[in-house]
Parts: structure tokens; C-alpha cells; sequence
């Protein structure tokens, strides 16, 4: 079967930095993406990793190791609007996306 | 920018009732469009990948019957509750892909949501 494993909630202080961590088992992998999700809002595109090696957009920053099938989401300079849920999402043999479990990131002043 | 509506955005229907959403791609041609359903507190569940002009494909244990999906042209697809049951109620979401794109890069544009309550 398929299965993404994302831990279920991380808390962190203003101005820290956070780490989520994605592991993957799927049938086919062309890519590991992040999205970020307000409560009720829609699933917003973070990153996309196709090739090993760490991606950086901003504060925000992602990783890839295809051998380890693992990612990780990387968080800088916390703020209080980061309070959300991080899904990752591989794009296996075609173009459909599997979401991870999600985690809920929740930032305290 | 990409940007996907839905409509409606909320819903509330009666037990056996059907209920149409709406999702269109407002500034692209989207070849493919795809049908999540979410739980509170839950991931997104993929139901279903929609191709402009064929039948959709649905994920394994969602049925056709039920959730009858139409991708009448490249902006637009709908996506019927039939028979509306109250464990149908949940954040239905629609996204989509652009047509074209080739690379190391791949995004699914999402809509905002539909919030179905079924009573």
C-alpha cells in the first residue's frame, strides 16, 4: 500500500525554527511537495522537490533523500500567522498527489 | 497567479437529496482536475482525478454512483452527491493542474472548499 507518515503536531515559540519530517512508501515517486492549510481555507503550494537536495523559498525550506524515501520541511523565523496544518504530498506515477497525515504546527508568542 | 473557485462555498441539504459542486479554473485551461473530500482534523482524501472529455477515474472505494463527477470543458468540472446520507458531510475540495507544464517543477491549484452538511 501507500502510506506517508508526518508526526500529528509540533509546538514552537516565535522566531524558532521548526522541522517536519515526511517518510514515504509508495508504488511510484516523482516528487515530494508541501502544502500549508488554514483551518477551513484550502491547501496552499509550499514546495516541490523532484531531485535530492534541499529547495529554499524564503523562510521556508525543503528537503528531499530519495534513497531514505524522506523529506522534511524546514521553518525559519517562526511567526504567529505560520499556525497551520503542513501536509507533504508525493506525486507518484502520475500526476495525482497522496497527502501525508498532516501536522498541526502550533506557534506561541 | 493560478486561481481555482468553487461554488457553492458552503451547503447545507436534506438526507436523500442531491447536492452539484462546482469547481473552475478562473485564468487556465486545466487539463485535469481533481476531487478531495476532508474530515475535521483529517488529510485530504482523494476521490477522484476528472479529464476534460472522458470519464473520470475514482479512487478505490469511492463509488461512481454516488459521487458522479463531469468535466464538460478545460474550466470547469462538477462533482453530484447523490442520495445525500449525513456521513456524506465533509469539506469537499477541488484542484487542478495546468496544461503544458513540463520540468522539476509540479503544483495542484486548489479551491477554496465546499462545506457539505447533510441533515
Amino acid at each position: 500500500g501507500q502510506s506517508l507518515e508526518q508526526p500529528s503536531e509540533v509546538t514552537a515559540v516565535e522566531g524558532a525554527i521548526v522541522q517536519i519530517n515526511c517518510t514515504y512508501q509508495t508504488s511510484g515517486f516523482y516528487g515530494l511537495s508541501w502544502y500549508q492549510q488554514h483551518d477551513g481555507g484550502a491547501p496552499t503550494f509550499l514546495s516541490y522537490n523532484a531531485l535530492d537536495g534541499l529547495e529554499e523559498t524564503g523562510r521556508f525550506s525543503s528537503f528531499l533523500s530519495r534513497s531514505d524515501s524522506y523529506g522534511y520541511l524546514l521553518l525559519q523565523e517562526l511567526q504567529m500567522k505560520d499556525s497551520a496544518s503542513y501536509f507533504c504530498a508525493v506525486r507518484g506515477n502520475t500526476d495525482k498527489l497522496i497527502f501525508g497525515t498532516g501536522t498541526r504546527l502550533q506557534v506561541f508568542p | 497567479g493560478a486561481v481555482v473557485s468553487q461554488h457553492p462555498s458552503w451547503v447545507i441539504c436534506k438526507s436523500g437529496t442531491s447536492v452539484k459542486i462546482e469547481c473552475r479554473s478562473l485564468d487556465f485551461q486545466a487539463t485535469t482536475m481533481f476531487w478531495y473530500r476532508q474530515f475535521p482534523k483529517q488529510s485530504l482524501m482523494l476521490m477522484a482525478t476528472s479529464n476534460e472529455g472522458s470519464k473520470a477515474t475514482y479512487e478505490q472505494g469511492v463509488e461512481k454512483d454516488k459521487f458522479l463527477i463531469n468535466h464538460a470543458s478545460l474550466t470547469l468540472s462538477t462533482l453530484t452527491v447523490t442520495s445525500a446520507h449525513p456521513e456524506d458531510s465533509s469539506f469537499y475540495i477541488c484542484s487542478a493542474i495546468r496544461g503544458g507544464l513540463a520540468g522539476s517543477t509540479y503544483e495542484q491549484y486548489f479551491g477554496p472548499g465546499t462545506r457539505l452538511t447533510v441533515t
